[in-house]
């Protein structure tokens, strides 16, 4: 599994976007990255996934650099709901689209 | 409403005691899945099925066990032969398990299991 790395916390402040760094430089050329986040106590929410192109939605944007070793999820106007754990992964094409969750980054989002 | 349902929201149980916790979903998914989560942790993979009538094993599965007799429904068993039972569990339900790019998982509320 290609394994990925995200800062255990970061804040920001409302109304500001908020970037989100992930690293995952052992990821194969077919294996997607996908955005989760988990607001406390809820399940995790899908936010937005990409392969090679940046892709935006109404939640946030993805930028993926140009060799895949790393991405950056954008909150573009933070709210104090977007609060959460947010979870950077690489998707295994075997096993049954498993989901393989490391620590995430805890996003504070300050009024 | 479409959506994944779980219940209890909070479970209580004596240790030794063996526990079913339920997954529904009406949102016609093939493939369903139950996660563990310890606190300040991510989540790790118990179980999933891709199918009905089929199931196989992910992560952590020793002391778990699960069905699918149903589309909608895949129910975990925690047995007492998990050590550490108490935490909170996940279940996600997606459309598939091929590649394709369209199969990002929704999850249910999640149950919390304490173990006394």
């Amino acid at each position: 599994d290609a394994k990925t790395t995200q800062p255990p916390s970061m804040d920001c402040a409302e109304g500001r976007a908020a970037n989100l760094p992930c690293n995952h430089s052992t990821i194969s050329g077919n294996e997607y990255v996908y955005w989760y986040r988990q607001i406390h106590s809820q399940g995790p929410q899908y936010i937005i996934h990409g392969l090679k192109n940046n892709e935006t939605n109404e939640m946030a944007s993805l930028i993926i650099t140009e060799d895949r070793k790393s991405s950056t999820l954008i909150l573009p106007h933070a709210t104090l709901r977007d609060t959460a754990v947010y979870y950077c992964i690489v998707r295994v094409e075997a096993a049954g689209n498993k989901l393989t969750f490391g620590g995430g980054t805890r996003v504070l989002v300050k009024p | 409403d479409g959506g994944i349902t779980q219940s209890p929201k909070y479970l209580f149980r004596k240790e030794g005691q063996n526990v079913t916790l339920s997954c529904e979903q009406n949102l016609n998914h093939d493939a369903m899945y139950w996660y563990r989560q310890d606190p300040g942790q991510g989540l790790r993979l118990i179980y999933y099925s891709q199918i009905v009538n089929d199931f196989q094993k992910g992560d952590i599965a020793e002391g778990y066990s699960v069905s699918r007799e149903k589309k909608e429904s895949f129910p975990l068993t925690v047995t007492s032969a998990q050590k550490n039972p108490t935490a909170f569990y996940l279940c996600a339900s997606s459309v598939g398990t091929s590649g394709s790019s369209y199969n990002e998982q929704f999850f249910g509320p999640g149950t919390r299991l304490t173990v006394l």
